[in-house]
């Protein structure tokens, strides 16, 4: 059972577009949304996090915006360059320190 | 500033060998992780530990041992490489809700 499901797979943006990448998740425990970026042979890295008492976070060009009602939380990345290319990961964890839930990533291309 | 070391960084091994994969941290603390992760698959937790000498098992522990005798190390050995067990592992450490860190993984192939 895919409990954190992320979406698209694979997104090709142009320099100084919005990238926008969803995940959807079906424990309504679930109380903290990270999302993390990771760089070819490196492990990922946080990139920003979300708890529910709030619908939207930013942090300079990236946003999170959470539906707790539609159980959906997005990463948006304004003005998109090519230093952003990266696989990001939506994950997904509940109250006490449970394991973080992994969605299966998405591979990020910025052209020029 | 190492933050959380992984050895090695790349290893080949033969079927039905055994190894171990190294994970260190210098943070202090107290929670620590073992994932891998295979192309299009996301990361999957094969082993946790809340402290020393506490572990317990994650989403794909079959085929994996896991060890904690100290707050800094917590190695993942493998019995009987199998070639299912081919994949990218990435160690990472947390204090208690707090986000994770990652080490830069070990590429594992196993022919």
């Amino acid at each position: 059972q895919q409990q954190v499901k992320q979406s698209p797979q694979s997104l090709i943006v142009q320099k100084g577009g919005i990238s926008i990448i969803n995940c959807a998740y079906e424990n309504t425990a679930f109380d903290y949304f990270p999302w993390y970026q990771q760089f070819p042979g490196k492990g990922p890295a946080l990139l920003i996090a979300i708890r529910p008492d709030v619908s939207e976070k930013k942090e300079g060009r990236f946003t999170i915006s959470f539906n707790k009602s539609a159980k959906q939380f997005s990463l948006h990345i304004m003005d998109s360059q090519p230093g952003d290319s990266a696989t990001y990961f939506c994950a997904a964890e509940s109250e006490g320190n449970t394991p973080l839930v992994f969605g299966k990533g998405t591979r990020l291309s910025v052209i020029a | 500033n190492a933050g959380v070391t992984q050895t090695p960084k790349f290893r080949i091994l033969k079927i039905g060998q055994s190894m171990t994969l190294q994970c260190t941290q210098d943070m202090n603390h107290n929670y620590m992780y073992w994932y891998r992760q295979d192309p299009g698959m996301g990361l999957k937790l094969i082993y946790y530990s809340v402290g020393a000498g506490i572990t317990d098992k994650g989403e794909v522990p079959n085929g994996y041992n896991v060890s904690r005798s100290t707050t800094e190390d917590f190695p993942l050995r493998l019995e009987l490489a199998a070639p299912s067990q081919t994949s990218v592992y990435f160690c990472a450490s947390s204090y208690s809700g707090q986000p994770q860190h990652f080490g830069d993984g070990t590429r594992l192939s196993i022919l």
